[in-house]
């Protein structure tokens, strides 16, 4: 059984730019979730996909946007990157049937200068 | 606002010792209750859960207690080791939103040899 892969591991971007990171969901989940953490500070919910649809959703501006593909599979994407963005943004997976099951990556470690 | 708050930011113990980590929640629609540890560079890893309808559960050399009058989940750690060092984070699942996260700021747990 794998788990939660994300990719990359680290990224530096300019403010401005648009970055896009991606999660590979553990082997049997159909829901993906993700979050951003802030050094020093608890994640906190950006938003959550089943079905290749957004369900659910932080208090995250619309330039902050998902995709889930057909594997489960998923992308989050941030546009007009802004200092405040640098974090890490992790991705969360789980069983619709069962979403308290989550199974975490490690995470993307985003610097934005 | 919602939030999920804990009481002390560190905590160090003499290996061996037993550890308390407290969280104050202030949402009292939720239903379900998780410890996470997280290492270093790494995703949040599940400890232990517990609902809305128990007040104590027990794991392997973890006991969580949650007092829902004063609002309050605790953490035990029996006998604790190097290798419980980490930062601990309690999050919430409140009830009716789709399975959505809210994690407190979190108490780093160090652990003296």
């Amino acid at each position: 059984e794998t788990g939660v892969t994300q990719s990359p591991t680290h990224l530096i971007k300019t403010r401005g730019q648009q970055v896009t990171l991606r999660c590979s969901s553990q082997s049997g989940h159909n829901t993906v979730s993700w979050y951003q953490q802030a050094l020093g500070q608890g994640p906190q919910f950006i938003f959550q996909y089943y079905r290749e649809e957004e369900n659910g959703r932080g208090n995250f501006p619309p330039r902050f946007s998902g995709l889930q593909f057909p594997n489960y599979s998923s992308e989050l994407n941030v546009n007009a990157l802004e200092l405040d963005d640098s974090a890490l943004y992790l991705c969360a997976s789980s069983l619709v049937e069962r979403h308290y099951g989550y199974t975490f990556g490690s995470g993307t470690r985003l610097t934005v200068v | 606002g919602e939030s999920v708050g804990l009481h002390l930011p560190t905590l160090s113990v003499q290996e061996g010792d037993n550890s308390i980590i407290n969280c104050a929640y202030s949402n009292s629609a939720s239903d379900y209750f998780i410890w996470y540890k997280q290492e270093s560079g790494k995703g949040p890893q599940f400890i232990i859960d517990i609902r809305s309808n128990m007040d104590k559960r027990q794991g392997q050399r973890v006991t969580v207690l949650l007092n829902k009058t004063v609002k309050h989940l605790s953490l035990q750690i029996a006998a604790t080791q190097p290798g419980d060092s980490a930062v601990y984070f309690c999050a919430e699942i409140p009830y009716n939103q789709g399975g959505k996260l809210i994690f407190g700021q979190g108490t780093e747990l160090s652990v003296k040899p």
